[in-house]
């Protein structure tokens, strides 16, 4: 079973800076299968990026994905207020068949 | 549009079972197949499996197998959640969200269905 392991936890910025999310597998993860989603609170996640860089319909282009085999970014350049969130990746593997995800990092808007 | 509408929220006793419907409207259901993530409070998101659309093929996180039952009907485009032997652990929110088969990644959300647990 691979693990994915979000760092950091927390981060703290400020409107218009750039935010660098990190994702790390227990083992290499096909690229295609690699995603990101943005969770509100209250709300349903939301997918934000799909097989490592493309952006799901309706995304900024201020949300750029990046990585390969254990290693994986979500980038958020520009920030802005309502970026205030909770982020997960989330991998498919296929021995066995099953999805996971990564605990979250939480990123607050100063 | 694309649109998963779940049940509403329940309560149940230890031991209870509890089922939870996920209605799609906005694409052809046997085109896609539906896994229920369930996220407890404050807590991160967890895959419990995925039932295909278009024959009703189940995966089940072994964490869940031999208690977990997900089922659809074609005829209503309405996919089920029945989970056995409830546990206070089991509080939680129990999302549906369609699967992107190509990428594996989940393209759209039911808007949650809170299962409270307590006696």
């Amino acid at each position: 079973e691979i693990v994915l392991t979000q760092s950091p936890g927390t981060l703290s910025l400020s409107p218009g800076e750039r935010a660098t999310l990190s994702c790390r597998a227990s083992q290499s993860v096909s690229s295609t299968y690699l995603s990101w989603y943005q969770q509100k609170p209250g709300q349903a996640p939301r997918l934000l990026i799909f097989g490592t860089s493309n952006r799901a319909t309706g995304i900024p282009d201020r949300f750029s994905g990046s990585g390969s085999g254990t290693d994986f970014t979500l980038t958020i350049s520009r920030l802005e207020p309502e970026d205030c969130a909770v982020y997960y990746c989330q991998q498919y593997g296929s021995l066995p068949p099953m999805y996971s995800f990564g605990q979250g990092t939480k990123l607050e808007i100063k | 549009q694309v649109q998963l509408v779940q049940s509403g929220a329940e309560v149940k006793k230890p031991g209870a079972s509890v089922k939870v419907s996920c209605k799609a409207s906005g694409y052809t259901f046997t085109s896609s197949g539906i896994s229920w993530v369930r996220q407890a409070p404050g807590q991160g998101l967890e895959w419990m499996g995925w039932i295909s659309g278009y024959n009703g093929d189940t995966k089940y996180a072994q964490k869940f197998q031999g208690r977990v039952t997900m089922t659809t009907d074609t005829f209503t485009n309405t996919a089920y959640l029945e989970l056995r032997s409830l546990r206070y652990a089991d509080t939680a929110v129990y999302y549906c969200a369609r699967n992107a088969l190509l990428w594996r990644s989940f393209d759209y959300w039911g808007q949650g269905t809170l299962v409270t647990v307590s006696s």
